[in-house]
């Protein structure tokens, strides 16, 4: 039981370098989210997938960007990582199809992301 | 737009004896509300969802919570708590035709003492 798996778990950047953090789940699930948190601040929408080949804006999207690769992954960009963006990254994924709304979702454990 | 307000970011409380973390939401239309888990180094866990009828909605770990429309609150609730319920807890709201999005409240750090 797999469910949501995230890639890698903890990376130390430098200011200006890019990464990737991966994104993949095994629930069949149609939509995708990516969220940040910042202590104090809960989780913060970055970018979400409704469904396979769509993305959109969440509440943070500045400096990232998604791909819907398959209906099993989900990846973050970071094109020029900035201290700013030091935090910890989640994925998750929900049945949500539609204007359904009413499914919970589920969530990997997180990648600990450091930019010096 | 709608936000998410939990009152307590840190509540510390004894070994069974009753718990309620606090959660207040503005929204002008009807919401989904859920009540979520972290423990430490961990993803979030889902304890429980209300989405319609009955206001008392019961989860997994002997929590429950009340949805209150009148006053928009959705307080989550535990008759008796263990060391094992130490844990960070979020309240979350989504709405119809929203894509399932989530917004979350800032959190409540419980702390269990023996």
């Amino acid at each position: 039981n797999a469910g949501v798996t995230q890639t890698p778990k903890f990376q130390v950047l430098k200011t200006g370098q890019s990464m990737t953090l991966q994104c993949a789940q095994d629930m069949n699930h149609n939509s995708m989210y990516w969220y940040r948190q910042d202590p104090g601040m809960g989780l913060r929408l970055i970018y979400y997938s409704a469904s396979e080949g769509t993305t959109d804006k969440g509440e943070v999207p500045n400096g990232y960007n998604v791909s819907r690769l398959n209906k099993r992954e989900f990846s973050l960009r970071l094109e020029s990582a900035a201290p700013s963006q030091t935090s910890v990254y989640f994925c998750a994924s929900s049945a949500t199809t539609g204007t359904a709304a009413n499914q919970p979702q589920h969530f990997g454990d997180g990648t600990r992301l450091s930019i010096l | 737009a709608q936000s998410v307000t939990q009152l307590d970011s840190q509540v510390p409380v004894f070994e069974e004896a009753p718990v309620e973390l606090r959660c207040n939401y503005s929204s002008s239309v009807s919401v989904y509300l859920f009540w979520y888990v972290q423990y430490p180094n961990q993803g979030l866990q889902l304890l429980l969802k209300y989405l319609s009828g009955s206001t008392l909605v019961k989860g997994i770990n002997g929590f429950e919570a009340e949805f209150n429309k009148s006053q928009t609150s959705f307080h989550l609730r535990k008759p008796s708590v263990h060391i094992s319920d130490t844990a960070e807890y979020f309240c979350a709201v989504s709405r119809p035709n929203q894509g399932g999005k989530l917004i979350f409240g800032q959190g409540t750090e419980l702390s269990v003492k023996p």
